[in-house]
């Protein structure tokens, strides 16, 4: 089946610097990526929607220049935590598909801890 | 905008009864997707729905599709231990939005 792969799984950074996650497709090649936050016990936020070859396209409310993504290829994309506060602290969870409706298969997440 | 709305936000039952989780969206939606959340895990895609009326079994997990294709549900017949997680429903219109999800526990 289809394996998303994030790293880290989780990370402790000092206030002040900047954090990068890796998503990536191990078994098949997604043009749509998409990255959530969530708060413990609670829902999925989207934050972005990552398009291989464009900018991402955020969701409102998401500062783009403090959650930088890329999507550099059809198998990877990357989330920058830029400029980390305490506050930045949470789950971070990708998900990719394979086509437009098709169900979305997540990754493991990783645990943010900005100290 | 958009919106799934998702209820209860929690349920405790005892090993052995019923659980249904609802969910329900201010517009029609294309299709709805069913995912599972264990404890400290990762979402894990169950079911989609596409036609309006539809229902799905997987097991003792049955999916509906309202006619309307506004809401949807989830039963789950004689809950199991197993099946303690966080069940989120996500709606299709334009782009995939999530419920707010249920916390199922299960007391053996």
């Amino acid at each position: 089946g289809a394996v998303v792969s994030q790293h880290p799984s989780w990370v402790i950074c000092k206030s002040g610097t900047s954090v990068k996650i890796e998503c990536r497709s191990l078994d098949f090649q997604a043009t749509t990526m998409f990255w959530y936050r969530q708060f413990p016990k609670q829902s999925l936020m989207l934050m972005a929607t990552s398009n291989e070859g464009s900018k991402a396209t955020y969701e409102q409310g998401v500062e783009k220049d403090k959650f930088l993504i890329n999507h550099a290829s059809l198998t990877l994309s990357t989330l920058t935590v830029t400029s980390a506060h305490p506050e930045d602290s949470s789950f971070y969870i990708c998900s990719a598909q394979t086509g437009t409706n098709s169900p979305l298969h997540f990754g493991n997440g990783t645990r943010l801890t900005v100290t | 905008g958009q919106q799934v709305m998702q209820i209860p936000q929690y349920q405790h039952v005892q090993e052995g009864e019923d659980f249904t989780t609802y969910c329900n969206s201010s517009t029609t939606l294309s299709n709805i997707q069913w995912y599972k959340q264990r404890p400290g895990g990762h979402p894990v895609f169950l079911i989609q729905l596409v036609k309006s009326g539809e229902v799905k079994k997987q097991k003792r997990l049955t999916f509906q599709f309202g006619e309307a294709k506004k809401n949807s549900s989830l039963h789950i017949t004689a809950t199991q231990t197993t099946d303690v997680g966080t069940y989120f429903c996500a709606g299709r219109l334009y782009d995939m939005r999530f419920g707010a999800g249920t916390r199922l526990t299960v007391k053996p």
